[in-house]
């Protein structure tokens, strides 16, 4: 079983609307949640990272956080062509580096 | 920007025949990882490293060995490449754990 579940996974949004997209990890010793990007042939990069309960936004981008039950999500707003992407969710714990990743939204925003 | 770059980009090996795939890094970190990624199962951790002359096994280590001879340069060798093998191969770097990973280009590696 996928220790970091993502959803949906697949969406479809039209150009200036907003996106939402929901990941949890079933491990109690995550600390670390990030979210990635990666376009079609390229190499995933990250958007955002996130360890405390709340929010932090970043231009149209927003992720959420609870770590109570380790669930965050990473909301786009006025979306774009070019965000159309795969997104990656990936957890860490302690001080390894190591990621376990999700399996991905992907993310189509229709002009 | 952090730079890492894969060498080959792509390469077609045969069932059994020795694979090494090679990573290098120009900006001075300590962390290094190797990841596959297919279809279904997204991107898995097979081999990392803290420091030179030194590595971890990852999530899916079986069929793989990696070397880190130097800070800036990771390999990945597959001793008998097998059918399963065929993936998209990632390198990543990071400057300390809790930091964001930089991932390299990639290398497509089909085995037939």
């Amino acid at each position: 079983q996928q220790k970091v579940q993502q959803s949906p996974e697949s969406l479809i949004v039209p150009e200036g609307g907003m996106a939402s997209l929901n990941c949890t990890s079933s491990d109690r010793n995550v600390d670390y949640f990030w979210w990635y990007r990666q376009h079609s042939g390229k190499s995933p990069k990250m958007l955002m990272s996130i360890f405390s309960n709340g929010e932090k936004e970043e231009g149209r981008f927003t992720v959420h956080l609870n770590k109570a039950s380790l669930h965050t999500s990473l909301h786009i707003r006025d979306s774009q062509p070019s965000d159309s992407a795969l997104y990656l969710c990936a957890a860490s714990t302690g001080n390894t580096g190591k990621l376990i990743f999700g399996l991905g939204t992907t993310l189509q925003v229709q002009p | 920007e952090a730079a890492v770059t894969q060498s080959p980009r792509s390469k077609v090996a045969v069932t059994g025949g020795k694979v090494t795939l090679s990573c290098h890094q120009t900006n001075n970190h300590d962390y290094m990882y190797w990841y596959r990624q297919d279809t279904g199962h997204g991107l898995r951790l097979i081999h990392y490293s803290y420091v030179a002359d030194s590595t971890e096994k990852g999530d899916i280590p079986d069929g793989y060995k990696a070397s880190r001879p130097s800070q800036e340069n990771f390999s990945l060798i597959l001793e008998l490449a097998s059918l399963s093998q065929t993936a998209v191969y990632f390198c990543a770097s990071t400057r300390e754990s809790s930091y964001e990973q930089y991932f390299g280009p990639g290398t497509r590696l089909t085995v037939l």
